[in-house]
């Protein structure tokens, strides 16, 4: 089993739609989990930190459920613009820092 | 501020032939990492410094990847001899190691086509 797993999409939803994404993890003594957003070609840029009260930024939401292991996305009135690749990070806690990656999620939405 | 610069941005090269990758992470950062990236997946680490020591480099292929971080800053990856399926675009990243919420930094990621 992966360490980090993603539903390697395609989603593709019309403009203005809720979409959702989940990412599992292995590590239940993970402790810090993030969402990145990755363009076509480009580096991946983190979208928001994930933190244990869940959190908001806009039109996105981030939600950590500790107990089933996963993190989510949930995104509000798609945008076209919102297209992307998304990929969950965990930040392993065992006195390592490092970030481990899903394999993401691409989101095509569209018009 | 800028952020981690990496070159080339672009490199091919024919099998067998030697090929590196320079990093220049974000001022302060005392954390480096290299990852590869393959089309459809996600970044997977190769090796990760914590200034100049190199603390993870369990996933680095040490037959023919090479990696250093001179004084603590910045850093290079050699391939030598490179192969087909290392064609990949290959990411440098770097972090504060200051609490467990600091995210990382990329860099715009060489692409390399071995061919």
């Amino acid at each position: 089993r992966k360490e980090v797993e993603q539903d390697p999409g395609p989603f593709n939803v019309p403009e203005g739609a809720t979409v959702a994404f989940n990412c599992t993890y292995s590590n239940s003594a993970s402790q810090s989990f993030f969402w990145y957003r990755q363009d076509c070609r480009k580096e991946p840029k983190l979208l928001m930190s994930v933190y244990s009260s869940g959190n908001e930024d806009g039109r996105f939401t981030a939600q950590l459920n500790r107990a089933s292991q996963y993190i989510s996305l949930l995104i509000r009135d798609s945008k076209l613009s919102d297209s992307a690749t998304y990929l969950c990070a965990v930040r392993p806690y065992s006195g390592t820092y490092k970030y481990i990656f899903g394999t993401g999620t691409r989101l095509k939405v569209l018009a | 501020e800028a952020g981690v610069v990496q070159s080339p941005r672009y490199k091919i090269i024919e099998k067998k032939q030697p090929v590196a990758f320079w990093c220049n992470p974000i001022s302060g950062h005392n954390t480096l990492y290299w990852y590869r990236q393959n089309l459809g997946q996600g970044p997977e680490l190769l090796i990760r410094y914590e200034n100049e020591e190199a603390v993870d480099d369990s996933q680095l292929p040490k037959d023919r990847f090479s990696a250093e971080r001179l004084k603590g800053v910045d850093s290079t990856l050699k391939i030598q001899p490179a192969e087909l399926g290392d064609s990949a675009v290959y990411l440098c990243a770097s972090s504060l190691r200051t609490d467990l919420n600091t995210e990382a930094f990329f860099g715009q990621g060489t692409r390399l086509t071995v061919v």
